[in-house]
């Protein structure tokens, strides 16, 4: 069955704090995705990944930076947390290239405080 | 850019009713077409997806969607609804790239 797994559900941070969002595919998947998910806005590219080392900024990458090491593994990082990034952050991957259904992992909601 | 138009924010409706979600999207080219869904405390799902072939695409516990090129449309159907499809409801849009689009959502509320 396939799986996306993220570290945290809920997560509390204070302003400035350098935040760490980590998840983990196991289906050998190329391809790797950030978004953040806000009432009303539906859910926006932050970043993605089509193979290891490799990052594309999505549509709202200001404030983040992402890091895939290796092929199951995409991290987002928030250098300095700012309350404007409270929001429910989401991990999703896909197979190959061309097009895919994307697999999605549970979310972390994140507050900034 | 690519964007995606959902037309109702909140849709409340009776146990076997029927409903209908409407989806535009502005991209004029091959797009391919996709419904999620996301259940209270749930992941996101896919429902159904459209790439080619038979415009009417027929997805999980009941769900349908056409997609009209000509209006540049995929709108969602399920001629009668339960409790359990009490969720919020995304459409999708994949043209060219790796990105998917999304609408802004609908959250669907069915009462018993």
């Amino acid at each position: 069955d396939v799986k996306v797994t993220q570290s945290s559900r809920y997560l509390v941070k204070r302003t400035g704090e350098k935040v760490f969002l980590e998840c983990v595919q196991d289906m050998d998947h190329e391809n790797m995705f950030w978004y953040r998910q806000d009432p009303g806005l539906g859910l926006r590219l932050i970043y993605f990944s089509y193979d290891v080392k490799m990052k594309e900024k999505g549509d709202i990458p200001e404030g983040y930076s992402v890091s895939r090491e290796k092929k199951e593994r995409f991290s987002l990082i928030l250098e300095s947390a700012s309350t404007n990034q409270t929001s429910m952050y989401l991990c999703a991957s896909s197979a190959g290239t061309g097009i895919h259904e994307q697999y999605f992992g549970p979310g972390t909601r994140l507050t900034v405080t | 850019a690519q964007s995606v138009s959902q037309h109702n924010h909140h849709v409340i409706l009776s146990e076997a009713a029927s409903l209908e979600l409407g989806c535009n999207y502005s991209y004029g080219g091959t797009v391919n077409l996709f419904w999620y869904v996301q259940y209270p405390g749930q992941h996101l799902q896919l429902l159904l997806k459209y790439f080619s072939g038979d415009p009417l695409v027929k997805g999980i516990k009941g769900f349908e969607a056409e997609f009209i090129k000509s209006k540049f449309s995929f709108n969602l159907r399920k001629p009668s609804v339960q409790w359990s499809d009490t969720a919020e409801y995304f459409c999708a849009v994949h043209n060219n790239d790796y990105k998917l689009s999304f609408g802004a959502g609908t959250t669907v509320t069915v009462r018993a």
